[in-house]
């Protein structure tokens, strides 16, 4: 058991430029969260995905946000024509179909918009 | 609305002493609960859960948590506290049955510092 991992831990970008994050879950976990946690705050919930559909997204998640999760295994967590307001730790979280509410978190990916 | 709080933004115990942070809730009925503990460059890690029954939980580390129904709380406390539990430390709670999501709901944080 190797953990939830994120890649990148640290992405700095401009104004307007496209990012994209990866989730690699424990690899028996179907079930896969993603949250938002800016500065003083605890995290948001995103998005969540049961093997490869996406069944709840969060108002926070504007058109400029897209996730996908194509084989029911890694995710990626898209955002186009990102803004200073997307500087944000992005945090995904992964647990068994038969413990929901189990959830470990991967060590974020750091997003800095200048 | 579903919400968590956490008064306390910053709490400072010395090395040994016992800690105490506080976590309310508002839900119409009761939530599973969770404390999950930040360290810088880590991610979240679950302290302990509440679903039912006891409503003293033992978790890691050393933590309990006690459940209160009749004030919407779920405080945390360690006996005796470390230098390495200085953290940040999230109560959490998940609503029950809502849409088969199971996301969080996450209070604002306590960043708790230790003095040796």
């Amino acid at each position: 058991d190797t953990g939830v991992s994120q890649d990148p831990r640290h992405k700095i970008t401009k104004r307007g430029q496209n990012v994209t994050f990866r989730c690699d879950p424990i690899s028996e976990h179907n079930r896969l969260y993603w949250y938002r946690q800016t500065l003083g705050q605890g995290p948001e919930f995103l998005t969540y995905f049961q093997n490869e559909a996406q069944l709840e997204k969060s108002r926070l998640l504007s058109d400029r946000f897209s996730a996908e999760r194509p084989k029911g295994s890694f995710s990626t967590l898209e955002i186009q024509r990102t803004e200073q307001g997307d500087s944000a730790m992005y945090l995904c979280a992964s647990s068994l179909f038969g413990a929901p509410y189990e959830q470990y978190f991967g060590p974020g990916t750091r997003l800095t918009v200048t | 609305a579903q919400s968590v709080t956490q008064p306390d933004i910053h709490i400072t115990v010395s090395e040994g002493a016992s800690l105490e942070l506080r976590c309310n809730y508002s839900y119409g009925a009761t939530p599973y609960l969770f404390w999950y503990v930040q360290s810088p460059g880590q991610g979240l890690q679950l302290l302990l859960k509440y679903f039912s029954g006891d409503t003293l939980v033992q978790g890691i580390k050393g933590f309990e948590a006690e459940f209160k129904r009749s004030q919407s709380s779920f405080n945390l406390r360690k006996p005796s506290v470390h230098w390495s539990d200085a953290a940040e430390y999230f109560c959490a709670v998940a609503p029950l049955g809502t849409s088969g999501t199971y996301k969080y709901i996450f209070g604002t944080g306590t960043r708790l510092k230790v003095l040796a």
